[in-house]
């Protein structure tokens, strides 16, 4: 069963820092890998999808990279600011289902 | 256009109880999800639904039932309620070919007295 991990479990930094989450996965036999951002008390919104054949993807300043074989990923925020601050949650889809890590809280201090 | 609605988007009830959550989606995807997010916030799949048909159900008790009467609709009913039901339950709804984002509905956060 596919296990689904990030870290750091929170992170905090300065306005202006570049960052990068971090999600690895047990089994590297996905379809594809999905960054979300979830605001408190809120869904989920999707920030970027990676296919099993692409090693990454880009929107604004957001970068998230795959690596299968070794089964990470990363999402790199740049030049972060306090409107970034929320939930992030990696999830890998199977083909017929998701698992989702357990999330890294990222409060962006002003 | 909201891709992904859910209602209702809170539920207050008491145990023993009986409630639905339903939900829509207007992206003409094949296959649909309920997900609960725990109070650690870990979401886990409860069901799935390809064209009407059920193809995941994970271990929930069988007071959770799900219904798709179209692959555009997928409700859940949820039997005797108990306190440890409390959660945010989400729907969510993709293409079942393996290479489709997942779009996820605002939620409905059910807490039971």
């Amino acid at each position: 069963k596919q296990e689904v991990t990030q870290i750091p479990a929170a992170l905090s930094v300065p306005e202006g820092e570049n960052l990068v989450l971090n999600c690895s996965f047990t089994d590297s036999a996905i379809y594809n890998l999905q960054w979300f951002r979830q605001d408190p008390g809120k869904g989920l919104t999707s920030l970027l999808l990676i296919q099993s054949s692409q090693r990454e993807q880009t929107s604004g300043r957001l970068n998230a990279s795959l690596d299968k074989s070794s089964g990470r990923s990363t999402l790199y925020i740049a030049a972060s600011q306090p409107g970034d601050s929320a939930t992030y949650l990696c999830a890998v889809g199977t083909g017929n289902q998701f698992y989702f890590g357990t999330g890294t809280s990222l409060t962006v201090i002003p | 256009d909201t891709a992904v609605s859910q209602t209702p988007k809170y539920l207050v009830t008491q145990m023993g109880n009986d409630k639905s959550i339903k939900c829509e989606q207007n992206l003409g995807h094949d296959t649909m999800y309920w997900y609960k997010q725990d109070s650690k916030k870990f979401l886990k799949i409860m069901f799935s639904y390809n064209n009407k048909e059920l193809i995941i159900n994970e271990t929930v008790p069988n007071r959770f039932s799900p219904k798709s009467p179209d692959k555009a609709h997928l409700n859940l009913h949820i039997n005797s309620l108990e306190l440890g039901d409390s959660a945010v339950y989400f729907c969510a709804s993709s293409h079942l070919d393996g290479g489709s984002p997942l779009h996820f509905g605002n939620g409905t956060r059910l807490t039971v007295t």
